[in-house]
């Protein structure tokens, strides 16, 4: 079975700096997906990124980019010139690749991120 | 569009009670699922359907677990007996097509308390 793990529980980061977020997550597979989602205080989840594992080109979204590192098993989220907008809680998120019943993400405990003005 | 809405936004009932959660997924959107997560912990999967079938339920914790989505189009999640390990928030979340990097929307959640 996949697991995720994130073990910062919480962060803080200063406005218009850089932050970046971690995460680790095991599996067997070798094509899988891999997410950072976003749950701003009292709204919904968003997806933030997407990381396709078979793609050795990190994948980037504006100010947000992945530091994928497929052997380390790591899948870091970076957010440069932070914006009080940015605070929330981040998970980060894995799915096989592979269709049917594999379809589920499984997630991280998260970590909620604020952003001091 | 409308995104994927979920009723009621919280809800408190005793112990051994009955509740029924809904969930309301995009508009055309054939896959529609199921998880929660408690306090502290990991967000865990339900349950997956696809349109009216049950793709995937291997997160049911147990038979006091009941979905349904009637029709294809709105699901329901009804517990019980309700167990104080019950409660969490309960996200829905729905995707159009079986493309597993394709994104899923999620709902608001439902937070459950059981007292």
């Amino acid at each position: 079975a996949q697991t995720v793990t994130q073990s910062q529980p919480e962060m803080s980061v200063q406005e218009a700096e850089t932050v970046t977020l971690s995460c680790t997550y095991d599996t067997s597979e070798s094509d899988y997906y891999l997410f950072w989602y976003k749950q701003p205080p009292s709204r919904q989840m968003i997806l933030v990124i997407r990381q396709e594992a078979y793609k050795q080109q990190n994948a980037t979204e504006n100010r947000f980019s992945v530091n994928f590192q497929k052997a380390a098993k790591s899948f870091s989220l970076k957010i440069s010139d932070s914006q009080l907008g940015d605070a929330a809680m981040y998970f980060c998120a894995y799915r096989s690749r592979h269709t049917g019943a594999n379809s589920k993400l499984t997630f991280g405990k998260g970590i909620t991120l604020s952003v001091r003005p | 569009e409308a995104g994927v809405t979920q009723f009621p936004s919280h809800s408190v009932i005793e112990k051994g009670q009955t509740v029924t959660l809904r969930c309301d997924p995009i508009s055309g959107h054939d896959n529609l699922y199921w998880y929660r997560r408690v306090m502290g912990k990991e967000i865990k999967f339900l349950l997956h359907f696809v349109k009216e079938s049950k793709q995937d339920e291997s997160g049911m914790p147990n038979n006091r677990f009941l979905a349904e989505r009637t029709g294809g189009t709105y699901s329901t999640l009804k517990v019980q007996p309700a167990e104080l390990e019950d409660s969490g928030v309960y996200f829905c979340a729905s995707s159009q097509v079986e493309w597993t990097g394709n994104e899923q929307f999620f709902g608001p959640g439902t937070r459950l308390t059981v007292l």
